[in-house]
């Protein structure tokens, strides 16, 4: 596969429930990032990682954990989430280090929390 | 706080038509801005990016212009096609110290009619 991957695409979850979204660049780049998009909000930034090191986290609420493993893998773990959690989740990845600053996304996964 | 704003919401014009989409940042103290298209359902794909030293970039039938000082950015799409129909998003980032973390205009959702 190529460019960015993410699965599931779909995903629907109980309040109490634990699941976890995966993101995959085959892009060779150093950063990824985890974007939220609500309903009727601009997309937002959530998570920022260079090279495995989470280097921004813009005050997501603690239900929301990232891993980032290795620098082509990235994981968003969901645990006792809300309804106004309910969005579409993007992943992206860019090469900084050679000053390419285009961030390339994924194709999304859709969270309804129930 | 960087705000990006997006007007209008939503545009509909016939085939053939230029668009002409606007975006507005409050800081002048950006990097650099980007211009993507948004399929329904799908991931961003970047069409353009103007550098804060750039006054516009062109590729095909697109041209996107900057006006740093005044906050404002324009794209234009030329002679429109159904296939351009998709939400259109900007996005600034900020002085390149402060990293990749781009904030997001809500978008223009366009609408392309045969």
């Amino acid at each position: 596969e190529t460019g960015v991957t993410q699965t599931p695409r779909h995903l629907v979850m109980g309040m109490t429930n634990k699941k976890s979204l995966k993101c995959e660049q085959h892009l060779g780049h150093n950063a990824m990032y985890w974007y939220k998009q609500s309903a009727k909000k601009p997309l937002e930034l959530m998570f920022v990682y260079n090279f495995k090191e989470q280097t921004e986290n813009n005050s997501v609420p603690s239900r929301f954990s990232p891993e980032c493993p290795n620098s082509s893998h990235l994981f968003l773990h969901l645990h006792t989430l809300q309804p106004e959690d309910s969005a579409l989740y993007l992943c992206a990845s860019s090469d900084d280090l050679a000053g390419g600053d285009t961030q390339y996304f994924g194709p999304g996964t859709r969270l309804t929390v129930l | 706080k960087q705000e990006v704003t997006q007007i209008p919401a939503a545009l509909s014009v016939p085939e053939g038509e230029n668009l002409v989409l606007n975006c507005s940042f409050t800081d002048s103290a950006i990097y650099n801005l980007q211009w993507f298209r948004q399929d329904p359902g799908k991931g961003l794909t970047s069409l353009l990016l103007i550098q804060s030293s750039q006054r516009e970039q062109t590729s095909g039938r697109l041209n996107a212009s900057l006006d740093k000082s005044s906050g404002r950015s324009t794209l234009y799409i030329a002679a429109s096609q159904p296939g351009d129909s998709a939400t259109y998003l900007c996005a600034v980032r900020p002085f390149r110290a402060a990293g990749n973390k781009l904030t997001f205009g809500g978008g223009t959702r366009v609408l392309v009619k045969p």
